[in-house]
């Protein structure tokens, strides 16, 4: 099992632009996660996903939209680039155990 | 909502035992997780406390209070290798996904 894969692994995007930053799992869990890590920040949900076809906001979803169209997928869309949006994210997934999150290696995302 | 409150920095020798603690303040608690965090790299499961007392895996032991709305990881035998940061985290109020700490980094030292 390839676990949780993220890609890409670096970005450089400039101020307004659009991208998104995938995410996979190959262990069939419900529940996916998008967090963001800045410095002494800890880890910010962003959104999460409960099951294909269902998503909801968590603490910072603002310039963030997500989809869940198959078990697998969850991919993260940046709207318009902000440098204020720099940071690394992290996606996560875990069985209905969601004390034990899995996650992938990380997107380092610079907007300039 | 969910907040949780740890040290932001802990320093220790190789060969000791040092304790990192984490108190929360939650709408409905299910339990308590850790996780490992080297630099660079991605967030690791450590181990999870549903009920108070202690739980041990190897060098790490994690222990709970319900009661006290605390808990903490304690760590054996240091490593150079443990050098790392370490969250402690709740479910949301949903159930459906984790809070997390802002992390305390351990730095080990010879």
């Amino acid at each position: 099992n390839a676990g949780v894969t993220q890609t890409p692994k670096f970005q450089v995007l400039k101020t307004g632009q659009s991208m998104t930053l995938q995410c996979a799992q190959d262990m069939n869990h419900e529940y996916m996660s998008w967090y963001r890590q800045d410095p002494g920040m800890g880890l910010r949900l962003i959104h999460y996903s409960v099951g294909a076809g269902i998503t909801d906001q968590g603490e910072v979803p603002n310039g963030y939209n997500v989809s869940r169209s198959t078990t697998e997928d969850f991919p993260l869309r940046l709207l318009s680039a902000a440098p204020s949006q720099t940071s690394v994210y992290f996606c996560a997934s875990s069985s209905d155990r969601v004390d034990e999150q899995y996650f992938g290696p990380g997107t380092r995302l610079t907007v300039t | 909502g969910q907040s949780l409150e740890q040290p932001s920095e802990v320093t220790a020798v190789e060969g000791a035992i040092v304790q990192i603690n984490c108190t929360y303040q939650t709408s409905g608690f299910y339990g308590l997780s850790w996780y490992q965090q080297h630099d660079g790299g991605a967030p690791t499961f450590l181990s999870y406390n549903a009920l108070d007392g202690l739980e041990e895996t190897g060098r790490f032991s994690s222990f709970l209070s319900r009661s006290d709305s605390y808990g903490y990881l304690l760590l054996q035998e240091l490593q150079m290798k443990d050098s790392a940061s370490y969250f402690c985290a709740v479910r949301d109020e949903a159930g459906s996904t984790l809070t997390f700490g802002k992390g305390t980094m351990l730095l080990v030292s010879p």
